[in-house]
């Protein structure tokens, strides 16, 4: 079966703008979580979504959002970039249970300049 | 508080050396799993193992042993006979069971396997 898809893979942004990236989960899979990796951080949980409700958030600030679709189809949208939110930001899926695991998408790498 | 710690952060070895990655936890809780991811290059996190913390069978797959230690707070990964296409960073992770809770990663061990 198709594995989660995040598009696009690659954006270079100004400082100062917004962005949406978008996951597609693994077909039946109803959770969705967001991460952002930077080499400085590691990777650091921004928020998850289950059945179109956020169910968690992470320790970041009000500019990261996130919405989850009927179809459990995730975006999530920062907005008034800064350079510091240069990251690859991956998205994971889970059928609902975390005992069942996370499978990660290829992510996507954000450049602000 | 959760806490997971990869020691090391860099390894490198030769082809068909054997090699362990070192995971250490912290939590409070007793029902947690624990996952070991990798990373290469091309960036998708690939799923490697979970374990509950119920069971501390240790767990062998093909090259890859996994060694889950209680007392210790342990959950050491081993390559045993490594290879090229292993090089990647592997990162260990941690999950409380209950709601709220979100997957808490290691840094991360940067493998390099030359031939």
């Amino acid at each position: 079966k198709a594995g989660v898809t995040q598009t696009p893979r690659y954006l270079i942004k100004t400082r100062g703008q917004q962005v949406t990236l978008s996951c597609s989960p693994i077909s039946g899979h109803r959770s969705v979580s967001w991460y952002q990796q930077t080499p400085g951080q590691g990777l650091q949980f921004l928020f998850e979504y289950f059945s179109e409700t956020q169910r968690n958030k992470g320790n970041f600030p009000g500019r990261f959002s996130g919405r989850q679709f009927s179809n459990s189809r995730s975006e999530m949208n920062v907005s008034t970039l800064e350079l510091g939110d240069s990251a690859l930001y991956l998205c994971a899926s889970s059928p609902s249970n975390r005992g069942h695991g996370y499978t990660f998408g290829s992510g996507t790498r954000l450049t602000v300049v | 508080a959760q806490k997971v710690t990869q020691a090391q952060t860099e390894i490198s070895v030769v082809e068909k050396e054997d090699v362990t990655l070192d995971c250490v936890y912290e939590t409070r809780d007793t029902t947690y799993y624990l996952f070991w991811y990798k990373q290469p290059p091309s960036g998708e996190l690939v799923f490697l193992i979970r374990r509950n913390s119920f069971d501390e069978q240790n767990e062998i797959s093909g090259r890859y042993s996994w060694n889950f230690q209680k007392s210790t707070s342990s959950f050491n990964f081993t390559i045993t006979a490594s290879q090229v296409v292993d090089s990647a960073v592997y990162f260990c992770a941690l999950i409380l069971n209950q709601a709220g809770t979100a997957l808490i990663f290691g840094k991360g061990t940067t493998l390099s396997v030359s031939s």
